[in-house]
């Protein structure tokens, strides 16, 4: 089966500009999640959908960031302005339901903010 | 405390050595428990699930101990290709699963 798709790999831009990543998961994955992983720490949750439902934001900096996953399928994440301590790995994973269920990692993003 | 802690090593072992990584967890009404290999600069990749009763995939072992309230990883007879970050991510209900911040593992010739 194909994995879970993301793009960019790589984006580059200065702070104070916006950029959006997209996520598309293994098909007939109910449940997509972001994660914002920094160098040395594990992944941390920002979003999780359950179809195109929000589950959990609760570290979703919503000031800046913000998640959509229309049709509850494919999904995307938006940095507006960006600010310099976002630069990190943007991973998106898909499990086929919430519960007990591993989750499957796409190639993730990586960000850097100049 | 944190919700889920990991040593985070590094662990430097000799190929052929035995090495183990536990993962303790705060929340007793956990439910899944897994284990995750991460390469340098690569995506999180499961290794295994944790089981209650224990289970081994090869040179692997997972163990789940409730009553202490942590789960462990055995690696037997260590390649150099075991080198990696490994995570333990534990579901703790209400559709939340947490990450370990990870045990860097780096296996000598």
């Amino acid at each position: 089966e194909a994995g879970v798709a993301q793009s960019p790999r790589y984006k580059i831009i200065e702070k104070r500009q916006s950029v959006a990543f997209w996520c598309n998961p293994i098909s007939g994955h109910a449940t997509l999640y972001w994660y914002q992983q920094i160098l040395g720490q594990g992944p941390k949750l920002l979003i999780q959908f359950q179809n195109n439902g929000v589950v959990d934001d609760s570290q979703l900096p919503k000031d800046r960031f913000s998640a959509e996953r229309l049709k509850g399928v494919d999904s995307t994440l938006k940095i507006q302005p960006a600010k310099l301590e976002d630069s990190a790995v943007y991973l998106c994973a898909s499990s086929a339901t919430t519960y007990n269920q591993p989750q499957h990692f796409g190639d993730g993003t990586r960000l850097s903010i100049l | 405390r944190k919700e889920v802690e990991q040593d985070p090593g590094p662990f430097n072992v000799p190929e052929g050595a035995t090495v183990a990584f536990n993962c303790t967890y705060s929340n007793s009404a956990s439910q899944s428990f897994f284990w995750y290999r991460q390469d340098c600069r690569k995506e999180p990749k499961l290794l295994m699930s944790v089981y209650s009763s224990g289970n081994e995939d090869g040179r692997f072992t997972a163990q789940l101990n409730r009553a202490s309230q942590y789960i462990s990883l055995l690696i037997r007879d260590s390649k150099l290709s075991d080198s990696a970050t490994y995570l333990c991510a534990v579901y703790t209900g209400g559709f939340k699963t947490i990450f370990g911040a990870g045990t860097r593992l780096f296996v000598k010739a």
